[in-house]
């Protein structure tokens, strides 16, 4: 079935470090990928997605590229601040039907200053 | 659009108690989803429905989890009687594509 996997937590880095959380997914069709994060106290909201292969989603520094042949969609960005202390979630979403969306364990990153 | 919205935001009740949480998804969305999110056990979807029938229960933990969906802008999930390891925090989400919206949750806690 489909599913995904994520890079185990909790990942701890300093004020302007280089991040990355690894993610890989299994899918029958033609999968949508995502990266929602969820901040303490609050629900998971999207951080950003991309819909076909080579595609990058991009939000607030963070980026992501699709890569089908390692079937892969790995999270990065280049500076990380305090503010970004927060669970990071893999998903993927499979066409023709949306009607579900399977999301990866979650990774924890706390940045301390 | 208010986005999702979930009511309580925190609940604590005594064990044997029927706990009854709300959800209303984003006006237009077709899918409601509800999730339950713990330490252990992560985050696990226990039903979704699509124009309003459930069409997934197959994550409901047991028998005193019950969701309902009788009209497009309102959801229950109800848990009769309550035991203190359904505490968790749990999520009703929404949407109408493969991006789905979030509520902030309900955190639930049963002594």
């Amino acid at each position: 079935g489909d599913s995904v996997t994520q890079m185990e937590g909790p990942v701890t880095l300093s004020e302007e470090a280089f991040l990355t959380i690894n993610c890989t997914y299994t899918a029958t069709g033609y999968p949508s990928l995502f990266w929602y994060v969820q901040y303490p106290g609050e629900g998971l909201q999207l951080l950003l997605k991309a819909t076909k292969a080579d595609d990058k989603g991009s939000n607030k520094g963070f980026e992501a590229t699709y890569r089908k042949e390692t079937t892969s969609f790995h999270l990065e960005k280049g500076s990380v601040q305090v503010s970004d202390s927060a669970v990071y979630f893999c998903a993927l979403s499979v066409l023709p039907s949306y009607d579900k969306v399977i999301f990866g364990p979650g990774t924890s990153l706390s940045v301390i200053p | 659009d208010a986005g999702v919205i979930q009511s309580p935001r925190h609940e604590v009740t005594e064990m044997g108690q029927e706990v009854t949480l709300r959800c209303k998804p984003i006006s237009g969305h077709d899918y409601l989803f509800w999730y339950r999110q713990t330490m252990m056990r992560g985050l696990e979807l226990l039903i979704y429905f699509n124009n309003n029938v459930p069409i997934d229960d197959s994550g409901m933990p047991e028998d005193r989890f019950s969701a309902k969906m009788p009209n497009a802008s309102f959801s229950t999930l109800k848990i009769q009687p309550s035991e203190p390891r359904d505490s968790a925090v749990y999520f009703c989400a929404s949407s109408s594509s493969p991006e789905a919206f979030f509520g902030q949750g309900t955190r639930l806690t049963v002594v």
